[in-house]
């Protein structure tokens, strides 16, 4: 199990965003992944490997974390960062598939 | 570009079946594994099968094994999901999403479609 904290967070542009991931048991290899998802669209990939930035994401976003905590981090909000993120563990050693229930960052 | 397009949605009476469709193209489909997951307000996001690159091996969660079953065309990029007996907790949107490792599964959604909306009413 995932559990994202918190479940929404109020701030404003220009602010440094911080979302927590955090696993009921331990990440194998820190196969952790973030999705961004706004309203209407797709989940979006940001990060895998807990820590590494998917091509073409901006280096504002920044993930972090080993074993069973792990954060999202955006250094400052932007209009179009505003949106849920959702955290993922995913593996196959055993097959694991599971989503966090997302951490809404809204304007405050 | 990647794309993928999902197709087959609607709205269905408990105990029905219900055939959905994705279609890729700009990437070679054949080396990758391919997985549905869906999404409902409730629940939020839940991957519910996966289809090896071969079509070889398939995998789904508790929740839809037995009653849903994927498949995969090569020659044609796409995939399928076969859903029967669907139930009102089925409602939801349905993905189709590519692993974003090749040749084998275990990797995170690298790409998904926009999907599409499955609605489980009398």
């Amino acid at each position: 199990v995932l559990t994202q904290s918190p479940g929404t967070l109020s701030l404003s542009p220009g602010d440094r965003a911080t979302l927590s991931c955090r696993a009921s048991q331990s990440v194998t290899n820190n196969y952790l992944a973030w999705y961004q998802q706004k309203p209407g669209q797709p989940p979006r990939q940001l990060i895998y490997g807990a820590s590494n930035r998917v091509a073409g994401i901006p280096d504002k976003f920044s993930g972090s974390g080993s074993g069973t905590d792990f954060t999202l981090t955006i250094s400052r909000l932007e209009s179009e960062d505003f949106a849920v993120y959702y955290c993922q563990h995913y593996g196959n050693s055993p097959l694991v598939y599971t989503f966090g229930q997302g951490t809404k960052v809204e304007i405050k | 570009q990647v794309q993928l397009v999902e197709s087959g949605g609607g709205v269905v009476q408990p105990g029905r079946s219900l055939r959905l469709s994705c279609v890729t193209s700009g990437f070679p489909f054949k080396n990758y594994v391919m997985h549905w997951v869906r999404q409902t307000p409730d629940k939020g996001l839940e991957w519910l099968a996966l289809i090896s690159y071969d079509g070889n091996s398939k995998f789904y969660a508790d929740s839809v094994k037995g009653r849903f079953f994927i498949s995969r065309d090569n020659s044609k990029g796409s995939i399928v999901l076969e859903m029967n007996s669907l139930r009102p907790d089925d409602t939801a949107t349905y993905y189709c999403a590519r692993d974003g490792w090749m040749s084998t599964f275990g990797g995170a959604h690298d790409y998904w479609g926009q999907g599409t909306p499955v609605t489980v009413s009398s």
